[in-house]
Parts: C-alpha cells; structure tokens; sequence
C-alpha cells in the first residue's frame, strides 16, 4: 500500500525565514512519482512539481527548493525568504505507475506573520 | 486557456437528499479524477474515469456515483446523503497517454449537508 507521511501538521515563521516541510512516502512500487501542491484558502489544489522516482536531482525555483532522497523516502521542500502570500497548506502527494490514484498526506499549514 | 472549472462551487443539502456536481477537464486533458476533502484531511480519491469509463475506485460506497460524457467533463452523483458527506469535492483533470503528466484541479464544490 502507498502512504504519504506529513508529520508537521502546523509551522508559524515570521515573513523572511526559510521553511522546510516534510514529507515521507512509502510504496512498493519502482517507479512512482511524487508531488507538491498548495491549497489556499480558495480551495483549489495548485500543483508545485512532480519528482520521478528514476530522478533524484534536486530541483530550485525561486524562492522554491525540492530535496528528494530516496535513500530516505523522502521529498522535503523548502522555502527560502518566505512571504505572507506563502500562507497556505501544502500537500506532497503519491503517484505509482499507470495512471493511478494520487495519495495524499495530512497536509502541512503554513502561517507567515509579517 | 480554461484550467479545470467545477460548478456550483457552494451547495448546501439536507440528509438523504441527492446530489449532482459538475467538472469540464483542463482544455487538451481526457481524464478525470475526483477526491473528497474533509475539513483538515488530505484529498481521499474516489473514483477515476477515462473513455467515459470508471476506470478506478477509492474505498467510498455504491452511494457515489459517477459519469463522463463524450466531450470529457464528469459528473459526480451522492445518494442518500449523510452528514459525513460534508465536505470539499475536488475534480482534477490530466492527459492519459502522457507519462508525465500532473493532475490540475479545480477550485472544489464545498457540500454542507444539514
């Protein structure tokens, strides 16, 4: 069975420090793909990025930073310089092959207090 | 470029009443998937459709109920609702034949049942 741990169910930083969420993901399966989403308050689900399990390099956009180790079973993202704007819940999400179902963690709530 | 577009986005039904929600997929994607999200919980997949097909199910009973039309949008059917039903539908949308491809979401249809 797949299984999305995010054990950081809520983390408060002041506007300009770095943040890292945490996410641990267990699956059989020898290739899968992980995700990020944000949920804001609106509701919707906005996709971040998408990691292959075959693709261990580390990834930077902007302010945005992915670490995936597989070693580990881990996908932790982080943000650098945070704002308010970044005030929102984040979802790592699970994904084997054959187009299956995404399997979702709690989810982390970010607050950035300016 | 239309992203996924759920209606109505807020609904508000009595118990054992049924209920209809709508999804258009993103402009090029033929592959719809629908989540419920209970208040402070992850995404729960329920069903997945393609070629107007269920082609996945989560773990939600025979109550939910599903279609997808030729031009690819879905419908998604609750009988007999239940106050545990409450909760944030999520439609996303993604292309089939690509490997790698992420789910897009909708803004959700928040359901209140009282």
């Amino acid at each position: 069975a797949q299984k999305v741990t995010q054990a950081q169910t809520e983390i408060s930083v002041v506007e300009k420090e770095d943040v890292t969420l945490d996410c641990v993901y267990e699956t059989r399966d020898t290739t899968y793909y992980l995700f990020w989403y944000k949920q804001p308050p609106s509701g919707e689900l906005v996709f971040l990025i998408r990691r292959n399990s075959f693709d261990e390099q580390n990834e930077i956009s902007g302010r945005y930073s992915w670490n995936f180790q597989k070693s580990t079973s881990s996908f932790n993202f982080t943000i650098t310089a945070s704002q308010v704007v970044d005030s929102a819940v984040y979802f790592c999400a699970l994904r084997g092959t054959g187009f299956q179902k995404l399997v979702f963690g709690t989810g982390t709530r970010l607050l950035v207090s300016p | 470029d239309a992203g996924v577009t759920q209606s109505p986005t807020h609904l508000i039904k009595t118990r054992g009443q049924q209920v209809t929600l709508r999804c258009s997929p993103k402009s090029g994607h033929d592959t719809v998937s629908w989540y419920q999200q209970a208040l402070g919980q992850g995404p729960q997949f329920i069903f997945q459709y393609y070629e107007e097909e269920e082609r996945q199910r989560g773990n939600f009973p025979d109550r939910f109920s599903g279609h997808q039309f030729p031009n690819y949008s879905s419908e998604l059917n609750v009988n007999a609702l239940l106050l545990g039903d409450s909760a944030l539908y999520l439609c996303a949308s993604s292309k089939r034949d690509s490997r790698n491809t992420e789910a897009f979401f909708g803004q959700g249809t928040r359901l209140t049942v009282v």
